[in-house]
């Protein structure tokens, strides 16, 4: 069974760009949550979606927004990038029992400069 | 308010050694409660994780955690550590369900030889 997939790995962009990362969950799994890790802040959760709605969300500004297709695939956009974007952005799937653990894909490695 | 923590930054320990990583949160109720591991560049790893019942909960490549609810810990253990589990590990819960988790800073594990 294929693992949680972010595209891209590796993204460089500049301040006030904007950028869109991929992640494809589990085969079965309906439920996506996004984090962000940084190493002053660690891992804080950004959102999660299920069945193409946002189900819950983290404290970040409304820069950073998320959807989820109907095949459960989701991306996760973050406009007018600032410094402080920089961190790695990770996908995690799991089924739709609140108990379902979350597995996570390798991350995306976003760098503002 | 809820919060994980996990008090030490940085560990060292000789291989073949016993291993002990401390975390406690913070909340009026048992949430869910899991271990993840990250080896440099990837994603998470599930080490275990605890709902309910028996206290004392085993995971994969030989640690368990130990659920306290007296005193809001949920410690993992590794009788003999491996040079392998040098990792960064990170102590998550889940207040609202597995899905939306608050982690802790991590612990950094470091194996002398």
């Amino acid at each position: 069974k294929a693992g949680v997939t972010q595209t891209p790995r590796y993204l460089i962009k500049t301040r006030g760009q904007q950028v869109t990362l991929s992640c494809s969950p589990i085969s079965g799994h309906r439920s996506v949550s996004w984090y962000q890790q940084t190493p002053g802040q660690g891992l804080q959760f950004l959102f999660e979606y299920f069945s193409e709605t946002q189900r819950n969300k983290g404290n970040f500004p409304g820069r950073f927004s998320g959807r989820q297709f109907s095949n459960s695939r989701s991306e996760m956009n973050v406009s007018t990038l600032e410094l402080g974007d920089s961190a790695l952005y990770l996908c995690a799937s799991s089924r739709l029992n609140p108990r379902d653990e979350q597995f996570f894909g390798p991350g995306t490695r976003l760098t503002v400069l | 308010a809820q919060s994980v923590t996990q008090p030490d930054i940085h560990i060292t320990v000789s291989e073949g050694a016993s291993l002990e990583l401390r975390c406690n949160y913070s909340y009026g109720a048992t949430p869910y409660l899991f271990w993840y591991v990250q080896s440099p560049g990837q994603g998470l790893q599930l080490l275990l994780k605890y709902f309910s019942g028996d206290t004392l909960v085993q995971g994969i490549k030989g640690f368990e955690a130990e659920f306290k609810r007296s005193q809001s810990s949920f410690n993992l253990r590794k009788p003999s550590v491996h040079w392998s589990d040098a990792a960064e590990y990170f102590c998550a819960v889940g207040f609202q369900g597995a899905q939306k988790l608050v982690f802790g800073q991590g612990t950094r594990l470091t194996i002398n030889p």
